[in-house]
């Protein structure tokens, strides 16, 4: 059975840093790009950050691009988000998704979700 | 505010057959696929519709989606109670980012 598992969330001051992991089991991790996306309290998705299979490709959004790092440890599974200069806007459920290819580009989706790791921001 | 558009909320009765739009722009739907995504609150999201039109296997088939030009639809038929839910359409933009709808709310009267 193909799962992710997120980790890393919690309450973090305006300003600090966090670093969230997901951990993947039942794919061969490698071969797939991830992704993350959050749903912050009364909004709809965002998108945050993806990067491809080998890591060798990273992606980010506009609203965390230069404050979050996207990477990833193929040899343990794992999808990490270093989140440094947090706002208060960046509090939200965070998701880690697979991707349905190697890379992102037009046709891939998202095809399995984590369950979500909770980041609240706040004095 | 998000990059394609939805309506906030849809709704419908029992049996009905109920429509969300979703609009972009060139550099998202117009070029690139559109895929949808339903959400109960809380818990994940969980893939609806991929390039444009397919069906995952074990969707039913009262779910259907369609694009035209920059903007994209999906429809449930036979509107059923467990189908109210939050739904959202996304693709991928050519700025090398993937963008999302902000969402519609389904509620089955």
């Amino acid at each position: 059975e193909v799962q992710l598992v997120e980790s890393g969330g919690g309450l973090v001051q305006p300003g600090g840093s966090l670093r969230l992991s997901c951990v993947g089991s039942g794919f061969r991790f490698s071969s797939s790009a991830m992704t993350w996306v959050r749903l912050a309290p009364g909004k709809g998705l965002e998108w945050v950050s993806g990067t491809s299979g080998n890591g060798g490709s990273k992606y980010y959004g506009a609203s965390v691009r230069g404050r979050f790092t996207i990477s990833r440890d193929n040899s343990k599974d794992t999808l990490y988000l270093q989140m440094d200069s947090l706002r208060v806007d960046d509090t939200a459920i965070y998701y880690c998704a697979r991707v349905s290819g190697a890379s992102h580009a037009s046709g891939t989706y998202y095809t399995t979700w984590g369950q979500g790791t909770m980041v609240t921001v706040s004095s | 505010q998000s990059v394609l558009t939805q309506p906030p909320s849809a709704s419908g009765t029992p049996g009905q057959k109920v429509t969300i739009s979703c609009s972009g722009s060139t550099s998202n739907i117009g070029h690139n696929f559109v895929h949808w995504y339903q959400q109960f609150p809380g818990t994940a999201p969980k893939l609806l519709i991929y390039k444009n039109d397919q069906r995952p296997s074990g969707v039913p088939d009262r779910f259907s989606a369609s694009k035209s030009g920059t903007s994209a639809s999906l429809a449930i038929s036979g509107l059923r109670s467990e189908d109210e839910a939050n739904y959202y359409c996304a693709a991928w933009d050519d700025s090398l980012s993937g963008v999302f709808g902000g969402g519609t709310k389904l509620t089955v009267l």
